[in-house]
C-alpha cells in the first residue's frame, strides 16, 4: 500500500489480557517506530526499529511492553496483562533513509499509520 | 523538563489573521525540527520541516528556527477555519522524535 497500514484500528479488551497491534510501514521505509498518544498529549517514543533491530527501545514502560520487526518491514507491539492505564492510541509511523542534513529528498520525516485506538475496561 | 514544551492553547484566531505557534526545546544538541498537523481523532501529518537558523517558507506557512534561544516557531498566514487543528512541534535527536503536547489551534470564520 501507499501509506502506513496499522490494524486493527480499534481494540477493546478487557484489564489482562494480552493484545497485538500490527504495523505495515512503507515500502522501502528501514525505520519504524512505535508512538503512544494518550488524549491531549502529544506522541510519546516507545521504540525505534533500524531494520529488524531494535535500535532504541528506551520508551517501552515496562517489561510488558515487546515489539518485533522479524523480516525489517511488517511490526508487532505486543503487550501482555494489559492495564486500564494502557487505554490510548497506538501510533506506528515509518521514515526513508536521511539525506543530508541540508535538506535532501530524504528529510527523515516521520509518516504515520492511522493509529490503533486500545481501550482496556 | 520535557524535551519539548507548547503551550496547549487553544489558540482563537480569526479568519485571515496570522497565526503564531511557538516551540521550545531543551536538548541543544537537536538536529532538526517538524511542524505536524493533527485533526481531531487523526493521525499526524507533516507540513513543514527546518534544519537551519533563520526562517523557511513554504505557501501560507514560515518556520523560524533559533537554535541560541531553543526555539521555533510556526507562522501560518491567511488563516482558514480549514487549519484548525492541533499543532505539534517534533525535535529529532540521535534517532528519535520528541512531541510536545501539540497547540490546539481554531480559526473563526
Amino acid at each position: 500500500g501507499a501509506g502506513v497500514s496499522q490494524t486493527p484500528s480499534n481494540k477493546v479488551t478487557e484489564k489482562g489480557k494480552y493484545v497485538e497491534l500490527r504495523c505495515d510501514p512503507i515500502s522501502g521505509h528501514t525505520a519504524l517506530y512505535w508512538y503512544r498518544q494518550s488524549l491531549g498529549q502529544g506522541p510519546e517514543f516507545l521504540i525505534y526499529f533500524q531494520g529488524t533491530g531494535a535500535a532504541d527501545d528506551s520508551g517501552l514502560p515496562n517489561d510488558r511492553f515487546f515489539a518485533v520487526r522479524p523480516e525489517g518491514s511488517v511490526s508487532t507491539l505486543k503487550i501482555q496483562r494489559t492495564e486500564r492505564g494502557d487505554s490510548a492510541v497506538y501510533l506506528c509511523a515509518s521514515s526513508a533513509p536521511r539525506g543530508e542534513l541540508a535538506g535532501g529528498p530524504d528529510t527523515g520525516e516521520l509518516f504515520f499509520g492511522e493509529g490503533s485506538r486500545l481501550t482496556v475496561l | 523538563q520535557k524535551e519539548v514544551e507548547q503551550n496547549s492553547g487553544p489558540l482563537s484566531v480569526p479568519e485571515g489573521a496570522i497565526a503564531s505557534l511557538n516551540c521550545t526545546y531543551s536538548d541543544r544538541g537537536s538536529q532538526s525540527f517538524f511542524w505536524y498537523r493533527q485533526y481531531s481523532g487523526k493521525s499526524p501529518e507533516l507540513i513543514m520541516f527546518i534544519y537551519s537558523n533563520g526562517d523557511k517558507e513554504d505557501g501560507r506557512f514560515t518556520a523560524q528556527l533559533n537554535k541560541a534561544s531553543q526555539y521555533v516557531s510556526l507562522l501560518i498566514r491567511d488563516s482558514q477555519p480549514s487549519d484548525s487543528a492541533t499543532y505539534l512541534c517534533a525535535v529529532y535527536n540521535f534517532n528519535k522524535f520528541y512531541f510536545g503536547s501539540g497547540t490546539k489551534l481554531n480559526v473563526k470564520p
